[in-house]
C-alpha cells in the first residue's frame, strides 16, 4: 500500500496569516492514465470529512479560493492563503492512484 | 443536492453482526462507485471497502476481508455494509462516500463493539 506522510501534524496559525501542509507519498502518484489522484480533505470538529482539492490542484465545488493545492510525483502541498476561524480542523491528504486508497495521518490546524 | 445518509449503527457485542445502510439522493446512484470509510475514536481515516457502480466488483481492506460485505441496490439508491464477527477494533464512525474521488461524504453512523 502507498504510505502518505503529512507534516506538520499540528499547525497553530494566526487569523489572517497563511498556512501550509505537506504530504509525501511512498511512491509516485502518477497514474497510467496521466492523472495524479491526490486529494485534500477537511474535517471540521464534529463534522464528516469534506473534499477540498482533487487531482492535486482542482478546487471542489464551493471551496473558497484561499485554498490551493500544488505538487507533483510524490510531494504535494495544501496552502491556505489567509486562515479564517472556520478553517479550524484536521486536514488529510488522500491518494486514489493505486488501490487501496490511503490517507495521511492528518494535520490539525488551530488558531494561536 | 447530493446527499448521503447512513444508518444502522449501534452498540453490539463482539462476534455479533450489524448491517449499515447509506441512502443516496440528488445524483444518478447507479452511475457511481461507492466506498465505505471508517474513523476510530480520535483517529484518522481508514478505507474499508469499495463497490463498482454496477456491483460487478468489490474490494476490501485486509482488516475486514472475510467478515464484511459491501453491496448495493440501485433500484433503491442504497449502499450497504454487512458486518459480521465484529471486534472491538471495528468500533468507529462509518462513512459512505461517493465516487473514486470520494467527492461527497455522509454524516456517518457510529458502531460500538463492546461487551
Amino acid at each position: 500500500d502507498i504510505v502518505m506522510t503529512q507534516t506538520p501534524l499540528s499547525s497553530p496559525v494566526t487569523l489572517g496569516q497563511p498556512a501550509s501542509i505537506s504530504c509525501r507519498s511512498s511512491q509516485s502518484l502518477v497514474h497510467s492514465d496521466g492523472n495524479t489522484y491526490l486529494s485534500w480533505l477537511q474535517q471540521r470538529p464534529g463534522q464528516p470529512p469534506r473534499l477540498l482539492i482533487y487531482k492535486i490542484s482542482n478546487r471542489f465545488s464551493g471551496v473558497p479560493d484561499r485554498f490551493s493545492g500544488s505538487g507533483a510525483g510524490t510531494d504535494f502541498t495544501l496552502k491556505i492563503s489567509r486562515v479564517e476561524a472556520e478553517d479550524v480542523g484536521v486536514y488529510y491528504c488522500m491518494q486514489a492512484t493505486q488501490f487501496p486508497p490511503t490517507f495521511g495521518q492528518g494535520t490539525k490546524v488551530e488558531i494561536k | 443536492q447530493v446527499q448521503l445518509v447512513e444508518s444502522g449503527g449501534g452498540v453490539v457485542q463482539p462476534g455479533r453482526s450489524l448491517r449499515l445502510s447509506c441512502a443516496a439522493s440528488g445524483f444518478t446512484f447507479s452511475s457511481y462507485g461507492m466506498h465505505w470509510v471508517r474513523q476510530a475514536p480520535g483517529k484518522g481515516l481508514e478505507w474499508v471497502a469499495v463497490i463498482w457502480y454496477d456491483g460487478s466488483n468489490k474490494y476490501y481492506a485486509d482488516s475486514v476481508k472475510g467478515r464484511f460485505t459491501i453491496s448495493r441496490d440501485n433500484s433503491k439508491n442504497t449502499l450497504y455494509l454487512q458486518m459480521n464477527s465484529l471486534r472491538a477494533e471495528d468500533t468507529a464512525v462509518y462513512y459512505c462516500t461517493l465516487g473514486n474521488g470520494m467527492d461527497v461524504w455522509g454524516q456517518g453512523t457510529t458502531v460500538t463493539v463492546s461487551s
